[in-house]
């Protein structure tokens, strides 16, 4: 199986724009994560959706939003962009079969450059 | 709150000597405890994961250890090769309601000399 995608791998921007990042999942995953990396702060965690719907949430602005498709492609986007959002966007995906906790596979990132 | 420490933030070895990476979490629900490997300008890679019913596992050179009661979890690499060198990561998760969350740990920079 082709694993996670996520496009584009580097985008830079100026303040104030607003960005859309894509990823797909492994084929036959249900569920996508979303990741903030940055060397201050490491990994964190944006939101996750499930069935085309977000099922949990971090602590990030609302500025930073996603969505899931019916085929369980993600995209997020961040308006308004700042500074500190440069950062490694990664996204990971599960099977989401069991309802128990299941391996996270990441994709290879989308790095973002805010000038 | 939710939180992962993990320590140390840098580990050095010598190529064929053990390392440990240990990490502590806030959040009593968690029960999945993974750990991921990143090198230099490369994804995460899931190595080893522990549930919270399991004490120990193995795979290889690598070993979990879960203590629940002290929240505390660590990452064995025993005979360590230069190819370890890398990033390490310590994750936890509530599973079940929570199931696409992990919380990580600030990360561990692992350099193997040969």
């Amino acid at each position: 199986k082709a694993g996670v995608t996520q496009t584009p791998r580097y985008l830079i921007k100026t303040r104030g724009q607003q960005v859309t990042l894509s990823c797909s999942p492994i084929s036959g995953h249900r569920s996508v994560s979303w990741y903030q990396q940055t060397p201050g702060q490491g990994l964190q965690f944006l939101f996750e959706y499930f069935s085309e719907t977000q099922r949990n949430k971090g602590n990030f602005p609302g500025r930073f939003s996603g969505r899931q498709f019916s085929n369980s492609r993600s995209e997020m986007n961040v308006s308004t962009l700042e500074l500190g959002d440069s950062a490694l966007y990664l996204c990971a995906s599960s099977l989401a079969a069991s309802g128990g906790q299941e391996t996270q596979y990441f994709g290879p990132g989308t790095r973002l450059l805010v000038l | 709150g939710e939180n992962v420490e993990q320590h140390p933030s840098t580990l050095s070895v010598q190529e064929g000597d053990s390392a440990v990476i240990k990490c502590t979490y806030s959040d009593s629900a968690s029960n999945y405890f993974p750990w991921y490997k990143q090198e230099l300008g490369k994804r995460p890679q899931l190595i080893i994961d522990i549930r919270s019913n399991v004490g120990e596992k193995k795979d290889q050179r690598i070993a979990v250890t879960l203590n629940k009661t002290a929240k505390h979890f660590s990452l064995h690499i025993t005979e360590t090769q230069p190819e370890d060198s890398a990033v390490y990561f310590c994750a936890a998760s509530r599973g079940s309601s929570n199931t696409g969350k992990l919380i990580f740990g600030q990360g561990t920079t692992l350099q193997v000399k040969p």
